[in-house]
């Protein structure tokens, strides 16, 4: 079973909008929680990350909220933009285990003009 | 240009004929590793290197083998495709392993096994 449940999988926004994505954990030993971005036929990109020591971590127009009772955390993406358009996935990983990420199953972003 | 090179970009092969996709880095990182990406189950880790001859199970390592003789590089290896292994695979690498070292990923092999 998937560790990390990332919804939705897809997603329709207007240009300006607000894009929010949310995942879902169920080890508690994770304690690193990053955002990948990934345009078509690229590898995907460290976006954001964010440690469980703090509830919100904004860079620009990205923002994750962490919700450690819930074990949840969501991207939010503010004026949202037609280059925002891409695949978005939130990943995981326990103390020490630095890069050996459990990745959720993904989110096709797609910002209309 | 720092990058992570994979070869070759698309392979169509039959089941049973065995392949060898590249990875290589020019970064001097320490950590590398492969995924595979599957529609709905997004990236799972293949196997990992913290360093040369170095190497350690992920997630779902069945059916395939690596090797890290050099630094830069780490090969990914199907003994014997089977057409479950038909996905898009990405090589990764890391200055560290630690989460300070954020993940740099090739642009993927889109691998097909009939």
């Amino acid at each position: 079973q998937q560790q990390v449940k990332q919804s939705p999988q897809s997603l329709i926004v207007q240009k300006g909008g607000i894009s929010i994505i949310n995942c879902a954990y169920e080890n508690t030993a994770f304690d690193y929680f990053p955002w990948y971005q990934q345009f078509p036929g690229k590898g995907p990109a460290l976006l954001i990350a964010i440690r469980p020591d703090v509830s919100e971590k904004k860079e620009g127009r990205f923002t994750i909220s962490f919700n450690k009772s819930a074990k949840q955390f969501s991207l939010h993406i503010m004026d949202s933009q037609p280059g925002d358009s891409a695949t978005y996935f939130c990943a995981a990983s326990r103390r020490n285990a630095g890069n050996m990420l459990t990745f959720g199953g993904g989110t096709r972003l797609m910002v209309k003009p | 240009e720092a990058q992570v090179t994979q070869n070759p970009r698309y392979l169509i092969t039959v089941t049973g004929k065995k392949l060898t996709v590249t990875c290589s880095q020019n970064m001097n990182h320490e950590y590398m590793s492969w995924y595979r990406q599957d529609p709905g189950l997004g990236l799972r880790q293949i196997y990992y290197s913290m360093n040369v001859e170095v190497t350690d199970k992920g997630d779902v390592p069945e059916g395939y083998k690596v090797s890290r003789k050099e630094k830069r590089n780490f090969p990914l290896i199907l003994e014997s495709p089977s057409p479950n292994q038909t996905s898009l695979y990405f090589c990764a690498s890391s200055l560290r392993s630690g989460f300070n070292s954020p993940l740099h990923f090739g642009n993927g092999t889109r691998l097909t096994v009939t």
